[in-house]
């Protein structure tokens, strides 16, 4: 069974630019997995960030965006605020009807 | 405004059922697919069932195939996730999320969430 992968955790200054990935522990994700990002603070629902690889959430700040790099999508934050300080999980459509959450990373704001 | 409410969770003993229900507003129900994800404590988010704006099509994560069943009354503008055989690992904060497109299911995105209700299987 494929899993998706986050690295577990980042630190970044506040101001700094920091890029969070999303993978497959086989193949490579690409735009045909819709990979998604959403943000997650203890106790509270999850915000969507980003969809469709690259596009922002509705109210979404644009120093928030996604990419394909390499073989991964990726959640990209430049100019890191302190309420960035957050959980991020990635989703990957897997086709017939499946989706799969990577296991979150925890971004430290520091 | 769209707003998501769950309801339904409790503490339910091994094997027992327990139905959640997931109540819409601010949007028009039926055009959108619905989601149940859930997220044990401590642990990361996990995608349950997808239902499309229609209720012909659902789909479901192995974990909980043949014990969960999903659906959605738009009637009601309310979705439900009926849960049977529950076990100790079904234990967690179960969200219901609207689709993001029109009229489309597969190959979504979650939009908005609920804030969840959670549920204990102990005995």
């Amino acid at each position: 069974q494929t899993v998706v992968t986050q690295e577990p955790s980042f630190t970044v200054s506040p101001g700094g630019t920091v890029t969070l990935t999303c993978g497959l522990s086989s193949g490579s994700v690409s735009t045909s997995y819709y990979p998604s990002w959403y943000q997650q603070t203890p106790g509270q629902a999850p915000r969507t960030l980003i969809y469709s690889t690259n596009t922002r959430s509705s109210g979404v700040p644009d120093r928030f965006s996604g990419s394909i790099l390499g073989n991964k999508a990726a959640l990209t934050i430049t100019g890191a605020q302190a309420d960035d300080e957050s959980d991020y999980y990635c989703v990957l459509y897997m086709g017939s009807g499946n989706w799969v959450f990577g296991g979150g990373a925890k971004l430290t704001v520091l | 405004q769209v707003q998501l409410v769950e309801s339904g969770g409790g503490v339910v003993q091994p094997g027992r059922s327990l139905r959640l229900s997931c109540a819409a507003s601010g949007f028009t129900f039926s055009s959108y697919g619905m989601h149940w994800v859930r997220q044990a404590p401590g642990k990361g988010l996990e995608w349950v069932a997808v239902i499309s704006y229609d209720g012909s099509n659902k789909y479901y994560a192995d974990s909980v195939k043949g014990r969960f069943t999903i659906s959605r009354d738009n009637s009601k503008n309310t979705l439900y996730l009926q849960m049977n055989s529950l076990r100790a690992e079904d234990t967690a904060v179960y969200y219901c999320a609207k689709g993001l497109r029109f009229l489309e299911w597969l190959r979504d995105a979650f939009d908005i969430w609920g804030q969840g209700t959670m549920v204990t299987v102990s005995s």
